[in-house]
């Protein structure tokens, strides 16, 4: 079984203020989604990304995949209450089409 | 275009009871999954179908849970009997692809207690 680390597991912080969410595993992931999911709801995707060293953007979400494709960081601009949510990491590793979910950074921005 | 479809949202029932979850996902998404995600936990894979054929049940407590996907559409997960261990919010999710790197659009849950 792969395992996939996220961190931290909670934040709180001011509106206005930036974060970074950390995503990390101890072998190459073939792929790596984001999701975010909000109370009573599930989980809608974010991004996908495949490529070492890749960059995606979502308004004030940066996604970075890095090189050695084994980790993978959100980065948050200037939070709003509105990105209040718990965020997770999904990797796939291999031809598996599995998705082995991280158990959540559950991110609270105040007002 | 309507999501996918859970029902019924809360499910409140005493250990020993069987109980059932219905899914209808998106329309022509082939692929079918059922997640449970325990509190302060990501979701975790039960089981996966290719239109009606489970593909990967690998993780599925076969002696109590079972799971049905008649006609490659809507999706049944049952617990029979239900223990104190099976509260959690199960989720069903469908996608167009079975790769890693397809979108998989979840439902909203349905949240089980057991008392």
């Amino acid at each position: 079984t792969q395992l996939l680390e996220q961190s931290p597991q909670f934040l709180s912080i001011q509106e206005g203020e930036n974060l970074t969410v950390y995503c990390n595993s101890s072998s190459v992931f073939s792929s790596l989604q984001w999701y975010r999911q909000e109370p009573g709801e599930g989980p809608v995707l974010l991004v996908t990304v495949v490529t070492g060293g890749e960059v995606k953007k979502l308004k004030r979400l940066t996604f970075q995949f890095g090189d050695a494709r084994k980790d993978s960081s959100l980065h948050i601009t200037a939070a709003q209450p509105g990105d209040t949510g718990l965020y997770l990491c999904a990797g796939a590793w291999g031809s598996n089409y599995k998705l082995t979910f991280g158990k959540g950074t559950l991110l609270t921005v105040n007002p | 275009e309507a999501g996918v479809v859970q029902s019924p949202r809360y499910k409140i029932i005493e250990k020993k009871q069987p109980v059932a979850f219905w899914c209808n996902p998106i329309s022509g998404h082939n692929t079918l999954y059922w997640y449970r995600q325990n509190l302060g936990q990501g979701p975790e894979l039960l089981i996966r179908y290719e239109n009606e054929e489970a593909v990967d049940d690998s993780q599925l407590p076969k002696d109590r849970f079972s799971a049905e996907r008649l006609k490659g559409v809507d999706s049944t997960l049952k617990i029979q009997p239900a223990e104190l261990g099976d509260s959690a919010v199960y989720l069903c999710a469908s996608s167009l692809g079975r790769f890693g790197n397809n979108e998989q659009f979840f439902g909203p849950g349905t949240r089980l207690t057991v008392l």
